[in-house]
């Protein structure tokens, strides 16, 4: 399977506590995005890289949420102190970056549920 | 403000034909983008539009009018496994995806 893939699927954590998600995109594909996505609802962008280059981040984010794409390949989200808003659907798509409107192709998703 | 407007729900029959509506608010416009998502699952690429007019893809096409503001999703022959939510999405000026709330599609046998 050569899609977007995302681990954990499902995560479920106390209040207060940190937790890390991974993205492994589409092989070759230099863009790289994360959303967050609440049940009756489209998905929220949270930030965009381009290769390792983090280029816009989401004015409602919050600083307990960090990204980072390290080599141009995996990313990963963190969310430190966890609350119970933080709970929802992370996802993580990917477009091969040929030029500016090219498609996203998203991951199943990680379920995050903050108790 | 930028904004996406599409109806919450939708009901129709298994064989028949439905329409979904999108209307959107962006500062500027870069494309049109239609996804469905099933139930607990991600998004799948549907179409693109960024010149007005209808494309059609099989059972299903898409039609933009740029000078109104609007965009539908037209579904063919619908089977039971078109019943999922359809997301309605417009590109800004800064390349980003402004998504709707989604259309859940109900079908009936």
């Amino acid at each position: 399977d050569t899609g977007v893939s995302q681990d954990p699927r499902h995560k479920i954590t106390k209040r207060g506590q940190n937790v890390t998600f991974r993205c492994d995109p589409i092989s070759e594909h230099n863009r790289l995005y994360w959303y967050r996505q609440t049940l009756g609802q489209g998905p929220e962008f949270l930030t965009y890289f381009q290769n390792e280059a983090q280029l816009e981040k989401s004015r409602l984010l919050s600083d307990r949420f960090s990204a980072e794409r390290p080599k141009g390949s995996f990313s990963t989200l963190e969310i430190q102190r966890t609350e119970q808003g933080d709970s929802a659907m992370y996802l993580c798509a990917s477009s091969p970056g040929q030029g500016h409107t090219d498609t996203q192709y998203f991951g199943p998703g990680t379920r995050l549920t903050v108790l | 403000g930028q904004n996406i407007d599409q109806p919450t729900e939708m009901t129709a029959t298994e064989g028949a034909i439905v329409q979904i509506n999108c209307t959107y608010q962006t500062s500027g416009f870069n494309g049109l983008f239609w996804y469905q998502q099933h139930a607990g699952e991600a998004p799948t690429f549907l179409s693109y539009n960024v010149l007005d007019g209808l494309e059609e893809k099989g059972r299903f096409s898409s039609f933009l009018s740029r000078s109104k503001g609007y965009s539908y999703l037209l579904l063919k022959e619908l089977q039971m496994k078109d019943s999922a939510s359809y997301l309605c999405a417009a590109m800004d000026s800064n390349y980003q995806l402004i998504w709707g709330a989604g259309t859940k599609l109900i079908i009936k046998p």
